[in-house]
């Protein structure tokens, strides 16, 4: 049972533009929510987070939008650059514990 | 800031042997780690949490007395693979977080051959 879903195993845009990667739940007792970027054969790099309280998070390029009657999320890059090509996972936590549920990951693309 | 340290980066080793995987915060008291795998495409699956002074936590599935887990420390945890099997072989990755914090810092992960 896929609790975090990550229906897009992939997304390319063009440098400069906005890359949007998406995030579905289904376990209403997440409360708090992760994104991290991966690259091949490193560990992954926590970007960004959000609470449950919270609809919208930024810092930087980077903002999330959580939306809770939809149980879904999204990370919003905006400009994209080529660094920014790799994988990002969403990941959830449950109210009582601290251990992450991760989606199946996204690859970003992003082109010169 | 939250830096997480693994090692061995890579490691191969023979079928029968046993593997320790270290993995360390640098800069940060980790009250609680974990470790998990990735298999080649796939998302990271949680093998156990492990509290400092306590037992580990594993998941269901994962095998305890295959994989040996030891928190000793606030700063170290390591993993032994007990006499590990080809199909053992995979990409193992600790994370790390301190007790306030929500957010989990990984190490650069372990590659693990067995032949």
């Amino acid at each position: 049972d896929q609790q975090v879903k990550q229906n897009s195993p992939s997304l390319s845009v063009q440098e400069g533009r906005i890359s949007i990667l998406n995030c579905d739940y289904t376990n209403s007792m997440f409360d708090y929510f992760l994104w991290y970027k991966k690259y091949p054969a490193e560990g992954p790099t926590f970007l960004i987070s959000i609470s449950s309280i919270k609809d919208k998070n930024e810092d930087g390029r980077f903002t999330v939008f959580l939306n809770k009657s939809a149980k879904h999320l999204s990370l919003h890059i905006v400009p994209s650059q080529p660094g920014d090509s790799a994988v990002y996972f969403c990941a959830a936590k449950e109210t009582s514990g601290s251990r992450l549920t991760f989606g199946e990951g996204t690859q970003l693309t992003v082109n010169p | 800031g939250a830096v997480v340290s693994q090692h061995p980066s890579w490691v191969i080793c023979k079928s029968g042997t046993s593997v320790k995987i270290e993995c360390r915060s640098l800069d940060f008291q980790a009250t609680t780690m974990f470790w998990y795998r990735q298999f080649p495409k796939q998302s990271l699956m949680l093998m156990a949490t492990s509290n400092e002074g306590s037992k580990a936590t594993y998941e269901q599935g994962v095998e305890k007395d295959k994989f040996l887990i030891n928190h000793a420390s606030l700063t170290l945890s390591t993993l032994t693979v007990t006499s590990a099997h080809p199909e053992d072989s995979s990409f193992y990755i600790c994370s790390a977080r301190w007790t306030s914090s929500y957010e989990q810092y990984f190490g650069p992960g372990t590659r693990l051959t067995v032949t």
